[in-house]
C-alpha cells in the first residue's frame, strides 16, 4: 500500500520557472490538501480538495494552482517561481472529516528551493 | 488572527517529567482537534485526537480540550528523550475541508 505518494522530493528552481508537484494516493480519499512548511514553522495551508472537480483555497494560496481531475491525484503548479516559495510541501489525504473522522496520511514531503 | 495558536517554546524538560503543550484556536465552531508530532526532516505524524470537552487519555499522552475557552492542550507523562520533535496542534474549522496547523512547539527531552 503506497499511501501518499509526492515526486520530486528534492527541486531547484531557478527565479521564474514553473514546476509541478505530484501527489497521488491509492486510498481512494476525497480530501487531498497541500501545504507549505517554513523552516522553524508550522504547516500553511495552500489549496485544498473535497473531491474530483472540486478546489478551494487555503491560507497562502497565491504563485501556486491546483487540479483535480482524478480521485487519486491531486498536483499543486507553481507558476514563476520566486524564493519566498523555497519551502517543504506536504501533501496529505483523508478519507472523512467532520465527527468521527478519520486519520489524515501525510506525504515524505518535497523540498524545493528557488533561487 | 491567526487560526491556530500554540506556545512558542522550545521547552525542555528532564527524562520522566510532564511535558505541557499548550493551543488556542479562534474558530468558536470548530469541531476536531489533533496533536500531530513530527521528527526533523519528517512528515507529521497523528497522536491524539479529540472531539469532545474533557480528557483523552492514550498511554502516556493526555489530550484536553476546552471549547468553551478555545483551549486543547497536550500532556506527555513520563517524558523519553524519544519524544523529543516538534509538536503541531491542528484544528478543523467550521469549513469542513479545511485543516488549520499552529506553527508548532519545540519539545527536548534531556536524559
Amino acid at each position: 500500500n503506497a499511501g501518499v505518494t509526492q515526486t520530486p522530493k528534492f527541486r531547484i528552481l531557478k527565479i521564474g520557472q514553473s514546476m509541478t508537484l505530484q501527489c497521488a494516493q491509492d486510498m481512494n480519499h476525497n480530501y487531498m490538501y497541500w501545504y507549505r512548511q517554513d523552516p522553524g514553522m508550522g504547516l500553511k495551508l495552500i489549496y485544498y480538495s473535497v473531491g474530483a472537480g472540486i478546489t478551494d483555497k487555503g491560507e497562502v494560496p497565491n504563485g501556486y494552482n491546483v487540479s483535480r481531475s482524478t480521485t487519486e491525484d491531486f498536483p499543486l503548479r507553481l507558476e514563476l517561481a520566486a524564493p519566498s516559495q523555497t519551502s517543504v510541501y506536504f501533501c496529505a489525504s483523508t478519507s472523512r472529516v467532520g465527527q468521527g473522522e478519520n486519520t489524515i496520511y501525510f506525504g515524505e514531503g518535497s523540498w524545493l528551493t528557488v533561487v | 488572527q491567526k487560526e491556530v495558536e500554540q506556545n512558542s517554546g522550545p521547552l525542555s524538560v528532564p527524562e520522566g517529567a510532564i511535558a505541557s503543550l499548550n493551543c488556542t484556536y479562534s474558530d468558536r465552531v470548530s469541531q476536531s482537534f489533533f496533536w500531530y508530532r513530527q521528527y526533523s526532516g519528517k512528515s507529521p505524524e497523528l497522536i491524539m485526537s479529540i472531539y469532545s470537552n474533557g480528557d483523552k487519555e492514550d498511554g502516556r499522552f493526555t489530550a484536553q480540550l476546552n471549547k468553551a475557552s478555545q483551549y486543547v492542550s497536550l500532556l506527555i507523562r513520563d517524558s523519553q528523550p524519544s519524544d523529543s520533535a516538534t509538536y503541531l496542534c491542528a484544528v478543523r474549522g467550521s469549513t469542513l475541508g479545511r485543516l488549520y496547523f499552529g506553527r508548532g512547539t519545540q519539545l527536548t527531552v534531556w536524559p
